[in-house]
């Protein structure tokens, strides 16, 4: 089955504590985001990844770091997490070219304290 | 800075009644307009979706309506069921670029 997998699904945690989410897909896709829910707010990238060894940044990037040493993966990392990076985190995934439907992973519903 | 705005923020519809989501955009660039559903506990997936160069696009009961001199685009739910009760977003983004700019939502429910 042709899907995105996060880990953990629930995490709560304490400010400052390094915590990494894993984020993997199955469809041989080129493009990985991680976004972020908060109500009211939508949804909103931090990060994007067009390729093995290529990131960059998205519109709230503050306080996340990323890598993507294979194709597959794409863990999002919180060096010091603080309150305000609690929230719902989506990875996603698509193929190259220019009408690549995004696939969401199930979320990840991060809360620090 | 809220790229895409979205109403209303929630919505109410009687079963087999029409719902009715609007979105609009400042971006003239951007070039690629889907709609996503989301479930409670589930991740969004893709609807529907529309590019400016078609003022329609009809999916089963499922139409996006694009007006680009209004800079406006909706979703039309023909003969709303309980099943549809979920969150929409509509989202924008410049030739199928990685970034989506996302509306914030609105959460439909459908009553029986």
């Amino acid at each position: 089955e042709a899907q995105v997998t996060q880990n953990p699904r629930y995490l709560i945690t304490v400010t400052g504590k390094k915590l990494t989410v894993t984020c993997s897909q199955n469809m041989n896709h080129e493009y990985m985001s991680w976004y972020r829910q908060d109500p009211g707010l939508g949804l909103r990238q931090i990060y994007y990844s067009m390729n093995v060894e290529v990131t960059d940044k998205g519109d709230v990037p503050e306080g996340y770091k990323v890598s993507r040493k294979e194709k597959r993966n794409f863990p999002l990392i919180l060096e010091s997490p603080s309150p305000n990076q609690t929230s719902l985190y989506f990875c996603a995934s698509r193929r190259a070219g220019v009408s690549g439907e995004q696939y969401f992973g199930p979320g990840t519903r991060l809360t620090v304290t | 800075q809220q790229q895409v705005k979205q109403s209303p923020q929630s919505l109410i519809v009687q079963k087999g009644g029409i719902s009715i989501i609007n979105c609009a955009y400042e971006n003239t660039a951007f070039d690629y307009f889907p709609w996503y559903q989301q479930f409670p506990g589930k991740g969004p997936a893709l609807l529907i979706a529309i590019r400016p160069d078609v003022s329609e696009k009809k999916e089963g009961r499922f139409t996006i309506s694009f007006n680009k001199s209004a800079k406006q685009f909706s979703l039309h739910i023909m003969d709303s069921q309980p099943g549809d009760s979920a969150t929409y977003f509509c989202a924008a983004s410049i030739g199928g670029a990685n970034n989506l700019f996302f509306g914030t939502g609105t959460r439909l429910t459908v009553i029986p």
